[in-house]
């Protein structure tokens, strides 16, 4: 079945430093793969994402490549700030999967300052 | 941007009674609406998928008779805990799918619910 797969957490960073979340999926035909972010007590927010391989999705310096030939779909960001400290949501979905989202598990970051 | 709303934000109740869960898109319509489940720093669960005017299609292993779903317009689902008990406890989070979009869903803020 189709499916999410995040590197597990928590991380810890240090404010400014480079952050690389990695996430990578398994389904058939072309989904459409985002990242959603949870603030601590609240609901997800739509980070960034990218409907077709190649395409890159970027947002609040955030960015992600969309892979077709690793299946992968990495977050990064150069300078992590305290306040990005939150769970990250690597998701896909698609006409060919009922339009329903299907997440990988959430990677917690913190980041000090 | 699009903008999905739930209510209440939290809710406290004991074990035995019911609640309900309203879940609105305030600034657009939404054929479509889905019902998660999210448990302590786990991922969500997909629970059902609202369809307006229709009956929701309920996930494997999720009591329909017991989480109640209503879309009885583009813009309002509402998820009623029946008879609920402290295992219910979780938060609840509802998306809504704009009905001119292919993919791109919106995530309500998430209703915490506490059985006791």
């Amino acid at each position: 079945g189709n499916s999410v797969t995040q590197m597990e957490g928590p991380v810890t960073l240090s404010e400014e430093a480079f952050l690389t979340i990695n996430c990578t999926y398994t389904a058939t035909g072309y989904p459409s793969l985002f990242w959603y972010v949870q603030y601590p007590g609240e609901g997800l927010q739509l980070l960034l994402k990218a409907t077709k391989a190649d395409d890159k999705g970027s947002n609040k310096g955030f960015e992600a490549t969309y892979r077709k030939e690793t299946t992968s779909f990495h977050l990064e960001k150069g300078s992590v700030q305290v306040s990005d400290s939150a769970v990250y949501f690597c998701a896909l979905s698609g006409f060919d999967y009922g339009q329903n989202f299907v997440f990988g598990p959430g990677t917690r970051l913190s980041v000090l300052p | 941007g699009a903008v999905v709303s739930q209510h209440p934000s939290w809710v406290i109740c004991k074990s035995g009674t019911s609640v309900k869960i309203e879940c609105r898109s305030l600034d657009f319509q939404a054929t479509t609406m889905f019902w998660y489940r999210q448990f302590p720093k786990q991922s969500l669960m997909l629970m059902a998928t609202s369809n307006e005017g229709s009956k929701a299609t309920y996930e494997q292993g999720v009591e329909k008779d017991k989480f109640l779903i209503n879309h009885a317009s583009l813009t309002l689902s509402t998820l009623t805990v029946t008879s609920a008990h402290p295992e219910d406890s979780s938060f609840y989070i509802c998306s809504a799918r704009q009905t001119t979009s292919t993919d791109t869903q919106y995530f309500g803020p998430g209703t915490r619910l506490t059985v006791l």
